[in-house]
């Protein structure tokens, strides 16, 4: 089966840094995803890892273990817009898609003054 | 502007009464995808289709028809909604050799009574 485990909601201050993190296990792995979602909107791509180690985007950066089934979202100097849902996936081989998508169920961050 | 869009953005239908949502983009995207968002169980998959005239099932494509005569669109029917299909439902699209890098539509949010 599919299993992708991630924290309901979190809560951080204004200007501080949060880590949200994502397990998984999965039948195979082709990349780990993050995306974030503001109430009542579509999702949109933040970042990327297929390899282990850390991407840096900006503010934002994503970690990833393959061989734990880890991986964290770093969201640094957080601002009141970040206050969002932050959605693992795990894209897994699929001989006649190419690759799908399997999401987590999201994280809800709350950004407090 | 690239984009995806889904129409109805709203609706509230009654049991058993035929409805679809429409999609399209712009995008010339070979690959697109419905999904169904519900608390805690996150974005599901509900059909897909790889190009003109190729579809498949999802996770849970129980009640739920597609089908894709132009590249651009990719409508979903529900031949007879029922109230556990009330639901956020997103339309995506991707280029073939990259379906990570999903563009979503703004969202369908359908109550079924």
């Amino acid at each position: 089966g599919q299993n992708i485990d991630q924290p309901t909601e979190m809560t951080a201050t204004e200007g501080a840094i949060v880590q949200i993190n994502c397990t998984y296990q999965t039948s195979g792995f082709n990349g780990l995803f993050w995306y974030q979602q503001h109430a009542g909107e579509a999702p949109t791509f933040l970042s990327y890892n297929v390899l282990d180690g850390l991407e840096e985007k900006g503010r934002f950066s994503s970690f990833l273990s393959r061989s734990k089934g880890y991986s964290y979202l770093l969201l640094k100097e957080l601002q009141m817009k970040d206050s969002a849902s932050y959605l693992c996936a795990v894209r897994v081989p699929i001989y006649n898609q190419g690759g799908k998508l399997i999401f987590g169920q999201g994280t809800e961050l709350s950004v407090k003054p | 502007e690239a984009q995806v869009t889904q129409n109805p953005r709203y609706l509230i239908t009654v049991t058993g009464k035929k409805l679809t949502v429409t999609c399209s983009q712009n995008m010339n995207h070979e690959y697109m995808s419905w999904y169904r968002q519900d608390p805690g169980l996150g974005l599901r998959q509900i059909y897909y289709s790889m190009n003109v005239e190729v579809t498949d099932k999802g996770d849970v494509p129980e009640g739920y028809k597609v089908s894709r005569k132009e590249k651009r669109n990719f409508p979903l029917i529900l031949e007879s909604p029922s109230p556990n299909q009330t639901s956020l439902y997103f339309c995506a699209s991707s280029p073939p050799t990259r379906t990570y890098e999903q563009y979503f539509g703004p969202g369908t949010r359908l109550t079924v009574t």
